[in-house]
């Protein structure tokens, strides 16, 4: 078994500011996302990463940078928030090779924007 | 354009009932698909996955995939309110490394 912890579990910032969210995993698996989900509606893929150094755009990609230095972790930066914005932003990890198998997500960082 | 497709949006079912939810991806690229469940505040945990034609069956879950007109189905049966969720549809494919997920259907089971 093993565990992914996102941080903060809640972070609320300014219009314009940047803000970094934290994942780590001790899966060992080798490939982690960054996902958003609004609203408690579905998932949109901002970054993946398919081991360490690697980072790949996912359909959301505009407005976050993410950097993966580490096997185990995995940032996610929101490089200007946008006034009002609310959000979850889920992280996840799988196995190499990951089309076929099971992803396990963390717990959310929860994300408002004054 | 949304490439996986859930319906309804939400439903109602009463304890004891069969809920039905539908999924249909237009990438025919996917091998796989997947559903997640997600209690509110919670994060989504696999409930069950499906790659083969046919029917799969864990407890009172059964799930259903059409491959060659990309459709899956997940059926509750015996539905209870600890299975009001939202229920997240995704697909994969081979070579690929992500998932695409539906905008899910809210399932509400009333005592």
């Amino acid at each position: 078994g093993g565990i992914i912890t996102q941080t903060p579990k809640f972070l609320i910032g300014q219009e314009g500011q940047k803000l970094t969210l934290k994942c780590q995993q001790n899966f060992n698996h080798d490939t982690m996302y960054w996902y958003r989900q609004d609203s408690g509606k579905g998932l949109r893929l901002i970054y993946y990463s398919i081991t360490e150094n690697d980072l790949q755009k996912g359909d959301l990609s505009e407005g976050y940078d993410a950097s993966r230095e580490k096997k185990s972790s995995f940032s996610l930066t929101v490089t200007s928030a946008q006034k009002n914005e609310m959000a979850v932003f889920l992280c996840a990890s799988t196995r190499t090779g990951g089309s076929s198998y099971e992803q396990y997500f963390g717990p959310g960082t929860r994300l408002t924007v004054l | 354009q949304q490439k996986v497709q859930q319906s309804p949006e939400s439903l109602i079912v009463p304890e004891g009932g069969m809920a039905s939810l539908n999924c249909t991806s237009s990438d025919r690229n996917v091998d796989y698909f997947w559903w997640y469940r997600q209690h509110s505040g919670k994060s989504p945990k696999m409930l069950m996955s499906i790659f083969s034609n046919g029917e799969k069956e864990e407890g009172r879950f059964t799930v259903h995939l059409n491959k060659a007109s990309l459709h899956t189905s997940l059926h509750i049966r015996d539905s209870q309110p600890s299975d009001s969720a939202l229920y997240l549809c995704a697909a994969s494919g081979s070579g690929y490394n992500k998932l695409t997920f539906g905008k899910g259907t809210v399932l509400l089971v009333s005592p």
